[in-house]
């Protein structure tokens, strides 16, 4: 069964102090792993695809990288409005739709 | 930028009674889903849908729910003699291809009284 873990649950930055956040995953196959922003309310929005290990995407203060077991987000210099959970999320090779979701960083930036 | 829209955003209805929520997929998207998140939990996978038909179905989605694509907007999830279980966020999502990521609307609240 495919699996995702984040940690930490929740992470509280200074404005400007960088970060990590982690995503591990077991599949047996893996399709694509997604990273999406989810703000109170509001549906996850997405923000990267990465589709094999090695693979690196960046997008302003934010980059997220893959290994055969883990990804990371990166959140450099964080700003207030960054504050929000992030969500790892994959989809198997096995010709299924479906995307598994993990619980999510709750990220809070204090200015 | 094109975005799903989903209506309404809060729905309230009484324990046994039947409600429809609705979703308007990007336009040129070919692949439909609904995904639901209990309050504090992770989203979870409900159902896929293509080519007019169910391609992938979770464990969740059993008798009691139905999607349909009635006209080429729009996308609907029938829940029918619902429980107070099934109160949550339920999200629909839209993708362009099979390997293409999901893209989400902001969600139907559902609340079971």
């Amino acid at each position: 069964e495919d699996q995702v873990t984040q940690s930490p649950e929740a992470l509280r930055l200074q404005e400007g102090e960088s970060s990590s956040l982690n995503c591990s995953y077991t599949v047996s196959g893996l399709r694509g792993l997604f990273w999406y922003r989810q703000d109170p309310g509001k549906g996850p929005e997405f923000l990267f695809t990465l589709y094999s290990a090695g693979e690196e995407k960046e997008k302003e203060r934010l980059k997220a990288t893959l290994t055969k077991k883990e990804s990371f987000l990166h959140i450099t210099a964080p700003k207030p409005e960054d504050s929000a959970t992030y969500l790892c999320a994959l989809a198997n090779s096995g010709g299924y739709q479906k995307v598994t979701f993990g619980t999510g960083t709750k990220l809070q930036v204090i200015p | 930028e094109p975005e799903v829209t989903q209506t309404p955003s809060h729905q309230v209805t009484q324990m046994g009674q039947e409600v429809i929520l609705r979703c308007v997929p990007i336009s040129n998207h070919l692949y439909f889903y609904w995904y639901r998140q209990i309050l504090g939990q992770k989203v979870e996978f409900l159902v896929s849908f293509y080519n007019n038909e169910i391609s992938e179905k979770s464990e969740i989605f059993d008798d009691q729910f139905s999607v349909e694509r009635p006209d080429g907007s729009n996308f609907t999830l029938k829940i029918r003699s619902t429980k107070l279980e099934d109160s949550a966020m339920y999200f629909c999502a839209s993708g362009g291809g099979s390997n293409q990521p999901q893209h989400f609307g902001d969600g139907t609240r559902l609340s079971i009284l």
